[in-house]
C-alpha cells in the first residue's frame, strides 16, 4: 500500500507553547486517520482520530486538521507540557483496504520546561 | 477501555536460543492481532497479522520460520523468535483490533540478543 509520511523528524518547543505536527499521506482512498503518541519504551497510544468527511476535530488540548485537497494532516497541541514529549505518528486507513494502520516515520516532540 | 497486555517487557537472550513474546487481550476477544517491529528512531513496521484458529499472514520479507506466530485462543497471540541473532534485537509490539476502526497496542517488548 501507499505510505504515510511526516514532514519533520524533530520538533522542539517551550512549555506552554502550541505545537503543530504535520503529516502527509499519499493514498487518496484513505478515509480514516489516527494520531498516536509513543513514549520511550512503550507502545503507541491513541490520541485522536478523524474521518475524511470532516476537516477538523477537537479533543482535550488537541486538534486534528485534515486537508484532503493536498492530502495533509496536522496535530495541534495547545499549551504543550513536558509530559507531551514523545514521538507522534499518524496512521491512515482505507475502508476499501485492509484496515491495518500504516505508520509514518514519526515526529519527535521535545518540550523544554 | 480495551487493554492488551504484552510480556515480557524486556528480555535478553543468547544467540541461537528462542524467545517467546505473549500478547493477551484482557477484557475483550481479539480474533485478529498484529505484530510490529520497531528499530530505534524508526517507525513501526508490520510483521504479520495473527488470526485466531488459522495461520498468520506475514508481510513480505518477514521469515515465517524465524518468527513463529500462534493465535490459539481469542485472547492470546504469541510471537516466538527462533534461533535469535543479534540483528533480531529490536522492539516488538503487538496490537489488537478492538472494532472496525479501533486498535489498541501492547506496551512492547525490548529484545536484546547477545
Amino acid at each position: 500500500g501507499e505510505s504515510v509520511g511526516l514532514h519533520l523528524p524533530t520538533l522542539s518547543v517551550q512549555e506552554g507553547d502550541n505545537s503543530i505536527i504535520n503529516c502527509a499521506y499519499s493514498n487518496s482512498a484513505s478515509d480514516y486517520f489516527i494520531w498516536y503518541k509513543q513514549e520511550s519504551g512503550k507502545g503507541p497510544q491513541f490520541i485522536i482520530d478523524i474521518r475524511s468527511n470532516m476537516d477538523k476535530r477537537q479533543g482535550q488540548r488537541v486538534t486534528v486538521l485534515l486537508n484532503k485537497t493536498v492530502k495533509h494532516l496536522s496535530l495541534q497541541i495547545a499549551a504543550t507540557q513536558p509530559g507531551d514529549s514523545a514521538v507522534y505518528f499518524c496512521a491512515d486507513y482505507s475502508s476499501g483496504g485492509s484496515y491495518i494502520p500504516t505508520f509514518g516515520r514519526g515526529t519527535s516532540l521535545i518540550v523544554h520546561p | 477501555g480495551a487493554v492488551v497486555s504484552q510480556h515480557p517487557s524486556r528480555v535478553i537472550c543468547k544467540s541461537g536460543t528462542s524467545v517467546k513474546i505473549e500478547c493477551r487481550s484482557l477484557d475483550f476477544q481479539a480474533t485478529t492481532m498484529f505484530w510490529y517491529r520497531q528499530f530505534p528512531k524508526q517507525s513501526l513496521m508490520l510483521m504479520a497479522t495473527s488470526n485466531e484458529g488459522s495461520k498468520a499472514t506475514y508481510e513480505q520479507g518477514v521469515e515465517k520460520d524465524k518468527f513463529l506466530i500462534n493465535h490459539a485462543s481469542l485472547t492470546l497471540s504469541t510471537l516466538t523468535v527462533t534461533s535469535a541473532h543479534p540483528e533480531d534485537s529490536s522492539f516488538y509490539i503487538c496490537s489488537a483490533r478492538v472494532e472496525v476502526d479501533g486498535y489498541t497496542f501492547g506496551s512492547g517488548t525490548r529484545l536484546t540478543v547477545v
